[in-house]
């Protein structure tokens, strides 16, 4: 069974700019769960789907959004890209939506902007 | 507000050793508490999870941890580390279902196994 893909692997952006990265979770999941890890903030969770609706949001600003598809793939949108986004992103996926199920992280994003 | 503290960052054993990595948690309302681990390059893993029952509870690769109520704490434990078990490990609390998939982690410990 495959595992949580995340696309692309390695990203680097300029300030200003706009980056979307995209989740494709276990087959059947529909939950899906992104997470910023920095090095001084350690891992914050940014949002969750489930059945394409957010379900939760993280304390972020707007600039950071995200979507999910009918076949429970996701995408997450960071907007006006500012120095302190540089971070690995990553995304989990859970076949409910609730912490009591597994979340399967995938290997992550890793965006650096210069 | 939750937060999670996991008292040591780096944790060096020689193989064969205990190992026992601390995290202490605050939070009002009950909790659902997990173990992560990171290998280099790597997503998370869950190691374990506590959501009700038993205090004692026993993970993958002979990893177990302790829920104590009250003391707050979920501490992970292992009898006898291997240089396989070098990573970094993430305690992390949830509370409950009304959060969804939202987890609150700890800063991290880096446990270093060397031969």
């Amino acid at each position: 069974k495959a595992g949580v893909t995340q696309t692309p692997r390695y990203l680097i952006k300029t300030r200003g700019q706009q980056v979307t990265l995209s989740c494709s979770p276990i087959s059947g999941h529909r939950s899906v769960s992104w997470y910023q890890q920095t090095p001084g903030q350690g891992l914050q969770f940014l949002f969750e789907y489930f059945s394409e609706t957010q379900r939760n949001k993280g304390n972020f600003p707007g600039r950071f959004s995200g979507r999910q598809f009918s076949n429970s793939r996701s995408e997450m949108n960071v907007s006006t890209l500012e120095l302190g986004d540089s971070a690995l992103y990553l995304c989990a996926s859970s076949a409910t939506s609730g912490v009591t199920g597994e979340l399967f992280f995938g290997e992550g994003s890793r965006l650096t902007v210069l | 507000a939750q937060s999670v503290t996991q008292l040591d960052s780096q944790v060096p054993v020689f193989e064969e050793a205990p190992v026992e990595l601390r995290c202490n948690y605050s939070s009002s309302v009950s909790v659902y508490l997990f173990w992560y681990v990171q290998y280099p390059n790597q997503g998370l893993q869950l190691l374990l999870k506590y959501l009700s029952g038993s205090t004692l509870v026993k993970g993958i690769n002979g990893f177990e941890a302790e829920f104590n109520k009250s003391q707050t704490s979920f501490h992970l434990r292992k009898p006898s580390v291997h240089i396989s078990d070098t990573a970094e490990y993430f305690c992390a609390v949830s509370e409950g279902d009304q959060a969804g998939t939202a987890l609150i982690f700890g800063k991290g410990t880096t446990l270093s196994v060397s031969s």
